[in-house]
């Protein structure tokens, strides 16, 4: 079973910031937090990932709280193609992706 | 665009066939790995090759038979299969090295079993 929980849907207006929550409470030491989204019909595309400290690339930010126990994916200026099913994946192990229900989002114009 | 490619994209087959759907990556990666993902589901694991060698088989029933020929190559060899293995087939790879090193997807075979 995945480790993570996630809302069902979220939906935010297109410019804004879109903030998706995760919850892995029984999260390990060494188990890094990996974000994916999936667009209809695409395979999973790869978006961040982080062990404890906050982490930012040119799609996403990743914040991590102290104790490790959630995390916060934010799109800071969402768009029409960022429409797609997030999912937050506690590693489990080297190789294993676990993947949880997701979220799906919705970027209204 | 995605540096993992799958194909074919499609392909539609009755139970008594037998066909390969076939992934491969230039990014040097030496793990690589096969999904299932039914209708409205999330992906799930079926089998993974680290360097070249199968390292996880997820209980998955042996009317697939995976194979990893070299580094860059991934196949999947498919035998009398049934409607309800009907699904879309992803394909990732990553480096080896474990906790730290993103997987990377294709965009998958979707597979109709008649």
């Amino acid at each position: 079973d995945a480790k993570t929980t996630q809302p069902t849907s979220m939906d935010c207006a297109e410019g804004r910031a879109a903030n998706l929550p995760c919850n892995h409470s029984t999260i390990s030491g060494n188990e890094y937090v990996y974000w994916y989204r999936q667009i209809h019909s695409q395979g999973p595309q790869y978006i961040i990932h982080g062990l404890k400290n906050n982490e930012t690339n040119e799609m996403a930010s990743l914040i991590i709280t102290e104790d490790r126990k959630s995390s916060t994916l934010i799109l800071p200026h969402a768009t029409l193609r960022d429409t797609a099913v997030y999912y937050c994946i506690v590693k489990e192990g080297a190789q294993k992706l676990v993947f949880g229900q997701g979220t799906r989002l919705t970027i209204n114009p | 665009d995605t540096e993992v490619t799958q194909t074919p994209k499609h392909l539609v087959m009755g139970m008594t066939n037998k066909k390969s759907l076939k992934c491969e990556q230039h990014m040097g990666h030496r793990a690589m790995y096969w999904y299932k993902q039914k209708a409205k589901k999330p992906p799930e694991l079926m089998f993974v090759y680290s360097y070249e060698k199968l390292s996880i088989n997820e209980s998955v029933p042996s009317r697939f038979s995976p194979e990893c020929p070299n580094s860059s190559l991934l196949n999947l060899h498919l035998h009398a299969l049934q409607p309800e293995d009907s699904a879309l087939y992803l394909c990732a790879s990553s480096q080896e090295g474990g906790f730290n090193q993103p997987q990377h997807f294709g965009d998958g075979t979707r597979l109709s079993i008649l």
